[in-house]
């Protein structure tokens, strides 16, 4: 079966501390692979997405990167946090067809 | 830009219809999306409209109207997990058909 795993759930992190989310779906090969974040009462916002290993596209300039080491691995890092990097971090799969897009359980990060 | 508007929160009483509303405006246009998220998970799929018309998926049904730049949520039979935040999101033309997520609207079910 097809599932996308997503951790940790949460996260507590000092200010200019590193960060590693990691992202892996299972069950289908070559897929196209999101991170998206959601500040507290705002939209669902997209920061990069991949189409393959090695490519990453960003759409939000920011404290953050993404890499896709692997085909169905996406890991969303930042070198240094910042007060405004808190927020709920969703990694989403392209599921195709009529189901649109598959969401990971997510990681609230708290960066204090 | 990209503009996409739904009020912030709706309440309704169990058992009862409610509709939630998504207008937008934006360059180029493939599809609206519905997604449910409840507090502190992730958003599930609800539908996904291309074409003008209404389609139903047992309690809930969507709507959309191309021409109008317009789309609601139907929610039929209200229950009270049914309480959840409720995005509407576009998947634009034009080569990328990444959804654009408006801010969600929170229904609020009560007995």
């Amino acid at each position: 079966s097809q599932t996308i795993h997503q951790w940790p759930a949460t996260l507590v992190q000092p200010v200019g501390s590193p960060l590693s989310l990691e992202c892996t779906v299972e069950g289908t090969s070559n897929p196209n692979l999101y991170w998206y974040r959601q500040a507290a009462g705002r939209g669902l916002q997209l920061l990069f997405y991949s189409v393959g290993i090695g490519q990453i596209s960003s759409e939000v300039p920011q404290n953050l990167s993404a890499s896709r080491p692997q085909d169905r691995q996406f890991i969303l890092s930042s070198k240094k946090l910042l007060l405004s990097d808190s927020g709920f971090y969703l990694c989403a799969w392209e599921t195709g067809g009529d189901y649109g897009y598959t969401f990971g359980s997510g990681t609230r990060l708290t960066v204090v | 830009g990209q503009n996409i508007d739904q009020p912030t929160e709706m309440t309704a009483t169990e058992g009862a219809i409610v509709q939630i509303n998504c207008t937008y405006q934006t360059s180029g246009f493939n599809g609206l999306f519905w997604y449910q998220q409840h507090a502190g998970e992730a958003p599930t799929f609800l539908s996904y409209n291309v074409l003008d018309g209404l389609e139903e998926k047992g309690r809930f049904s969507s709507f959309l109207s191309r021409s109008k730049g317009y789309s609601y949520l139907l929610l039929k039979e209200l229950q009270m997990k049914d309480s959840a935040s409720y995005l509407c999101a576009v998947s634009l033309s034009g080569g990328s058909y990444i959804p654009t997520f408006g801010r969600g609207t929170s229904l609020i079910v009560h007995p």
